[in-house]
């Protein structure tokens, strides 16, 4: 199986911060890496797609790039709704395969 | 309005027995493939299954492989997942899921419905 780790776990940050959240694959996955945000007591939303497409409708501040098996999401500038739980997931195998995700906490 | 909505869930004996059901609107469900993914109290997302539009060619977890059963029927716009011996550890939310066109990713969630496996 493919094995996903995320980093960091959680971070404190305030609003206008630019973060940054990253995912490494424990094997090359391509572009199969989709990163998804969920608020507590809902369903995860999609983001960004095949690592850098912006989902329609997702706000511009959102991105992904990758570098090999590495994969980042910004956030260029934190609004208050961004205060999250976020997760990457690689469908380049199955099972498909989640990150532990990242909650991002209020500073 | 392009919508999904599970229903199902429940409080479960060990070893016993539980239908979910995924209604879907607002698209032409028969032509996309569609997922189970579960999220244990507390915990992370977990992939659960898959079933393509095309060919219902299927995949599960390792986790539910031999006791979870995923099927679809496009005449009723629903998906499905049997469970069977039901285990503490699937105590979770399941949301049903839409794969979009690109890179598998899941565009569509439904609101989740709540399984309890507990004597």
């Amino acid at each position: 199986d493919i094995q996903m780790t995320q980093s960091p776990s959680s971070l404190s940050a305030s609003v206008g911060d630019r973060v940054t959240i990253t995912c490494r694959a424990s094997q090359s996955i391509s572009s199969y890496l989709n990163w998804y945000q969920q608020k507590p007591g809902k369903a995860p939303k999609i983001l960004i797609y095949a690592a850098s497409s912006l989902q329609s409708g997702v706000p511009s501040r959102f991105g992904g790039s990758e570098s090999g098996t590495d994969f980042t999401l910004t956030i260029i500038s934190l609004q208050p709704e961004d205060f999250a739980t976020y997760y990457c997931q690689q469908t380049y195998s199955t099972p498909w395969t989640f990150g532990q995700g990242t909650k991002v906490e209020i500073k | 309005e392009v919508q999904l909505v599970e229903s199902g869930g429940g409080l479960v004996q060990p070893g016993g027995s539980l239908r979910l059901s995924c209604a879907a609107s607002g698209f032409t469900f028969s032509t996309y493939s569609m997922n189970w993914v579960r999220q244990a109290p507390g915990k992370g997302l977990e992939w659960v299954s898959y079933i393509r539009a095309s060919d219902s060619t299927i995949y599960y977890a390792d986790s539910v492989k031999g006791r979870f059963t995923i099927s679809r029927d496009n005449a009723k716009n629903s998906l499905y997942l049997q469970m069977n011996g039901l285990r503490a550890e699937d105590t979770a939310v399941y949301y049903c899921a839409r794969v979009g066109p690109k890179s598998y990713a899941m565009d569509v969630w439904g609101q989740g419905t709540t399984v309890t496996v507990s004597s």
